[in-house]
């Protein structure tokens, strides 16, 4: 059973347009999400994180939402840039306490020129 | 220095073979982790340590054994694999107390 959904696969978006990256959850001790993006043959890079208190966080041009009540939450990129290709994880964790990530399936992003 | 070194990056090993990956880090972090990433998969958490105290394991087999010798080191040590084995094993470490995980490149390995 996968707590953290990534339902779209891929996503291709136009440069300089916004990159909307989605994530579901089920498990509602999650109290603490991230983003991380990977490139081909490199570990993933912590991008940015939420806290459940909280329903926005924006680091420059990327933002996360979060909704409690639907368990959802997403990933913004305003304006999307060449660079930003790559794939895309939500990870949930039930506490901040440095315990295990559960991470979503990945959205590959593809920002075309 | 914000880095997650992980040694070797490829790793070719028979199903009799004794081989060890390593994790080092200079952040000052006392959390460290190892996940494996089946292509196409997201990241599964294998183990936790946190102190140099193992935390977590999450029913990993027993061919695979950790090690934390010090606060800077993360071993994995490997013996009989099976050629499902064969994954990205990804070395993570973070602040104790913080979910936010620096994650090195991985080792690429694979079990013939």
């Amino acid at each position: 059973d996968q707590q953290v959904k990534q339902n779209s696969p891929s996503l291709s978006v136009q440069e300089g347009r916004i990159s909307i990256l989605n994530c579901d959850y089920t498990n509602s001790m999650f109290d603490y999400f991230l983003w991380y993006k990977k490139y081909p043959a490199e570990g993933p890079t912590f991008l940015i994180s939420i806290s459940s208190i909280k329903d926005k966080n924006e680091d420059g041009r990327f933002t996360v939402f979060l909704n409690k009540s639907a368990k959802h939450l997403s990933l913004h990129i305003v304006p999307s840039q060449p660079g930003d290709s790559a794939v895309y994880f939500c990870a949930a964790s039930e506490d901040n306490a440095g315990n295990m990530l559960t991470f979503g399936g990945g959205t590959r992003l593809m920002v075309k020129p | 220095d914000t880095e997650v070194t992980q040694t070797p990056k490829h790793l070719v090993m028979g199903m009799t073979n004794k081989k060890s990956l390593k994790c080092e880090q200079h952040m000052g972090h006392r959390a460290m982790y190892w996940y494996k990433q089946k292509a196409k998969k997201p990241p599964e958490l294998m183990f936790v340590y946190s102190y140099e105290k193992l935390s977590i394991n999450e029913s990993v087999p027993s061919r695979f054994s950790p090690e934390c010798p010090n606060s800077s080191l993360l071993n994995l040590h490997l013996h009989a694999l099976q050629p499902e084995d064969s994954a990205l094993y990804l070395c993570a470490s973070s602040q104790v107390g913080n979910t936010e995980a620096f994650f090195g490149q991985g080792t690429r390995l694979t079990v013939v």
